[in-house]
């Protein structure tokens, strides 16, 4: 299977820390994606990288990837009590059509205390 | 710029009724488009896509149906629910080819009682 699988499931951090959470796959990608979910809402895209890049920034985002682990990471600095969501990894293959199918994993919920 | 409108937002129907979800995309052509079920605490299900009108592909068998009658617009069917149908539904779309970035719709609550 092709599904990433997000560690740890929960996390809970105080507001200030950083935020690591981590994703592993099984098979090659194209690209992996990271999304947020807030409680009832829909998702929300965070960053994308490629295969064929090691880390991204966006803001206090930090996403690492390593093709020869098969394993990603997203870091949040500095976190604050709105950053309490759930996070999901996704990963993508190409499937030689139009559309290149995308895999999202169980996701992370995360928990910042004021 | 682009939105996605899903409606109703939440939704109690009884077993054996019938079901239809709405998704309509604006400010974007011929987008992928797409309708996951979310289980409480859980991952994404792709339930369908379609990358074009008419064109569904199911992902999981199961007691749904999709339609694309629009270019924008995108239906999610049942002709009787059942209790395992509850969940968070999501629509979302896509870029047709290139980055497969998905931007979500805000979801409808279904519970089958």
């Amino acid at each position: 299977s092709q599904q990433g699988e997000e560690d740890p499931q929960a996390l809970s951090i105080q507001e200030g820390e950083n935020a690591t959470m981590n994703c592993s796959y099984k098979t090659s990608i194209n690209n992996l994606q990271w999304y947020r979910q807030n409680s009832g809402r829909g998702l929300v895209h965070l960053i994308l990288i490629r295969s064929n890049e090691r880390e991204k920034h966006s803001g206090r985002l930090r996403v690492t990837l390593d093709t020869s682990k098969k394993s990603s990471s997203l870091l949040i600095t500095a976190s604050r009590a709105a950053d309490t969501a759930s996070y999901f990894c996704a990963t993508s293959r190409e499937t030689g059509t139009s559309y290149d199918k995308v895999i999202f994993g169980p996701g992370t919920s995360l928990s910042v205390i004021p | 710029s682009q939105t996605i409108h899903q409606w109703p937002a939440t939704l109690v129907q009884p077993v054996g009724s019938p079901l239809s979800l709405e998704c309509t995309v604006e400010g974007t052509s011929n987008p992928n488009l797409y309708w996951y079920r979310q289980a409480a605490g859980r991952g994404l299900q792709l339930l369908f896509y379609s990358v074009g009108i008419g064109q569904i592909s199911s992902e999981v068998p199961q007691n749904l149906s999709a339609s694309r009658p629009q270019d924008r617009q995108f239906i999610l069917s049942s002709k009787k629910l059942l209790l395992s149908d509850s969940g968070f539904y999501l629509c979302a779309w896509s870029v047709l080819q290139g980055a497969n970035e998905q931007f979500f719709g805000p979801g409808t609550r279904l519970t089958v009682l």
